[in-house]
């Protein structure tokens, strides 16, 4: 079974803090992605990885910056986390077959900022 | 901009019976339609997809009917269980999309036994 792990479950940050929440997985996937989930807003898509050191915005890319310097391994920077940061941050993977290959998520890490 | 727009937010059905989940596109160069669930303290997990070359797939108690002139998809969950209450999302994708995928806002499913 691919297994996608997120370093923590839970996070309490200040204001003005860089935080990283950390993503690994175990299937050799060449895809990574950085979900951001809110009540009535579903899943949006911050930044996405095809490979290691590449990186492309995703469809909420502000205040947020990602790293992939191994391929397992896929990080999510916030610079200077503010309370709208405040969320539910989810790890996924794939294999690049797309129609065939669904996303795998991680358990998310509940990030709070006060 | 909501490229998917999913309905109802919430849902209450009983045990035994049907759950019918609406999600609607605008973009016509989507071609991969797939479902997600989720369950509370877990990160969603493919249910079941569809491709527009078919108007309806059906895994077990579950199945997608796909309109495509009217740009529309469904979950429908048959003989609904306890054991199904969780968030459903829908989700569309296509070639120029890349392996990115735009999601509706998600739909929480509540059986009641």
């Amino acid at each position: 079974d691919v297994k996608v792990t997120q370093s923590s479950r839970y996070l309490v940050k200040r204001t003005g803090e860089k935080v990283f929440l950390e993503c690994v997985q175990d299937m050799d996937h060449e895809n990574m992605f950085w979900y951001r989930q809110d009540p009535g807003l579903g899943l949006r898509l911050i930044y996405f990885s095809y490979d290691v050191k590449m990186k492309e915005k995703g469809d909420i890319p502000e205040g947020y910056s990602v790293s992939r310097e191994k391929k397992e391994r896929f990080s999510l920077i916030l610079e200077s986390a503010s309370t709208n940061q405040t969320s539910m941050y989810l790890c996924a993977s794939s294999s690049p077959d797309f129609y065939n290959s669904p996303l795998h998520f991680g358990n998310g890490t509940r990030l709070t900022v006060t | 901009q909501q490229q998917v727009k999913q309905s109802p937010q919430s849902l209450i059905v009983q045990k035994g019976g049907i759950s019918i989940i609406n999600c609607a596109y605008e973009n016509t160069a989507f071609d991969y339609f797939p479902w997600y669930q989720q369950f509370p303290g877990k990160g969603p997990a493919l249910l079941i997809a569809i491709r527009p070359d078919v108007s309806e797939k059906k895994e077990g108690r579950f199945t997608i009917s796909f309109n495509k002139s009217a740009k529309q998809f469904s979950l429908h969950i048959m003989d609904s269980q306890p054991g199904d209450s969780a968030t459903y999302f829908c989700a569309a994708s296509g070639e120029e999309y890349g392996n990115k995928l735009v999601f509706g806002a998600g739909t929480i499913l509540r059986v009641k036994s």
